[in-house]
């Protein structure tokens, strides 16, 4: 049982530059969702999804992308990187109903 | 405005100080409250968590709600040097909606 998978743990773009992050979990969780945090700023919410086929936008969804085809994966993409994107980014899930977020471990993301 | 504003601090105490930390939120729709911990380069952790108004306490932790005036606590008793992170308050509407985060409070118990 790994629980919340993120890969890759760091990554260096140059600006324009597409890519995904990714984020698999085996606990059967239908919530999923990302998450970027910079100082001072906190968790800030990107995007999230309630269950396979269905995704809604966070506080800060622009310049991501996100889809849902299964219940285990939650890819994030960059379509084209910007400095303002360098971060570090966490995906987070939790069983519906229950009040426990399980964390990845994270994905730091500088854009140059 | 965000939707949960948070004293970023930071806030430095001595050991064995009691702590309180706090967040306001302006949606009066949250229903679910909960305080994260994170250390250094970690992902959060669940500390607490309390559905609508209320006290709840956890060995040195208590966590208040007062819906009325919008307004959470955290209170730490007898602050341990471990006990040195930054806490996040979080909440949402009902049991399967989205989280919101505050900016976090960064916490050091100085022994």
């Amino acid at each position: 049982n790994a629980g919340v998978t993120q890969t890759p743990k760091f990554q260096v773009l140059k600006t324009g530059q597409s890519m995904t992050l990714q984020c698999a979990q085996d606990m059967n969780h239908e919530y999923m969702s990302w998450y970027r945090q910079d100082p001072g700023m906190g968790l800030r919410l990107i995007h999230y999804s309630v269950g396979a086929g269905i995704t809604d936008q966070g506080e800060v969804p622009n310049g991501y992308n996100v889809s849902r085809s299964t219940t285990e994966d939650f890819p994030l993409r960059l379509l084209s990187a910007a400095p303002s994107q360098t971060s570090v980014y966490f995906c987070a899930t939790y069983e519906g109903g229950a009040n426990v977020l399980t964390f990845g471990a994270g994905s730091r993301l500088t854009v140059l | 405005q965000k939707e949960v504003e948070q004293d970023p601090g930071p806030l430095s105490v001595p050991e064995g100080a009691i702590v309180s930390l706090n967040c306001t939120y302006s949606n009066s729709a949250f229903q679910y409250f909960m305080w994260y911990r994170q250390y250094s380069r970690k992902g959060p952790e669940l500390l607490m968590y309390t559905y609508s108004s209320g006290n709840k306490e956890d060995g040195r932790f208590t966590a208040q709600v007062d819906k009325s005036s919008k307004y959470i606590s955290l209170f730490i008793r007898d602050s341990q040097p471990s006990d040195s992170a930054t806490y996040l308050c979080a909440m949402r509407r009902t049991s399967y909606d989205k989280v919101i985060f505050g900016p976090g409070t960064s916490l050091s118990v100085i022994p």
